[in-house]
């Protein structure tokens, strides 16, 4: 079974200050780690994903997500945020179940960013 | 590449009717699943297609099906709404792969129910 924990529902920063968006996961297998943006009334975009490769991950927009076995964690990271950041975001844990990749949301964290 | 398209965007139908929204993959996906997000559930996920057969199912009532096409093309049904049934449903596609297998989602659906 997995599971994903995101540990804050909301994030407050000002604009270019750094932002740390937490997710804890639980997972039998080696798991498949992905972030997802969701700005208001859109889809889901794809942000980075970790497919045991390097642990640190590189995505879009300037993020990126370290992969910490020993903590069960794939915390996302910006250096300095952006007005355009605010939105919701979703760590992802998916494994193998019965051939398919089904993968299971967090509940979400939405980063507020001030001017 | 053209993403993962649905249709219709919005739609309005009165409680006790039936809706189906349709979801085309990303090309060369096989793999089409389907999402509900509301604000108190959060996303929750509904069912999976792969080559035209549900491989996986979410914890809802049979009043929700689906299917997929030869093509990919993927339509969900939902008959005899509720007006719980208002939310944002997603559709994504993916290659599912063993080194591919990331989720590309389309833009929703927004169903109201009244």
């Amino acid at each position: 079974a997995q599971s994903v924990t995101q540990l804050d529902s909301h994030v407050s920063v000002s604009e270019g200050t750094p932002v740390l968006l937490r997710c804890n996961y639980s997972s039998s297998y080696s798991p498949s780690l992905f972030w997802y943006v969701q700005h208001p009334n859109k889809g889901l975009q794809l942000l980075l994903k970790y497919t045991s490769a390097a642990t640190l991950v590189k995505g879009i927009n300037g993020f990126e997500a370290e992969f910490k076995k020993s903590e069960t964690s794939f915390h996302l990271t910006k250096p300095s945020a952006h007005m355009s950041d605010a939105a919701e975001y979703f760590c992802v844990v998916s494994d193998t179940t019965g051939g398919s990749y089904i993968p299971t949301f967090g509940r979400g964290t939405s980063l507020i960013v001030h001017p | 590449k053209a993403g993962v398209t649905q249709t219709p965007r919005y739609l309005i139908k009165t409680r006790g009717q039936q809706v189906t929204l349709s979801c085309s993959p990303i090309s060369g996906h096989r793999s089409v699943s389907w999402y509900q997000q509301t604000p108190g559930q959060g996303l929750q996920f509904l069912f999976e297609y792969f080559s035209e057969t549900q491989r996986n199912k979410g914890n809802f009532p049979g009043r929700f099906s689906g299917r997929q096409f030869s093509n990919s093309r993927s339509e969900m049904n939902v008959s005899t709404l509720e007006l719980g049934d208002s939310a944002l449903y997603l559709c994504a596609s993916s290659l599912n792969r063993p080194d591919v297998h990331e989720q590309y989602f389309g833009p929703g659906t927004r169903l109201t129910v009244t």
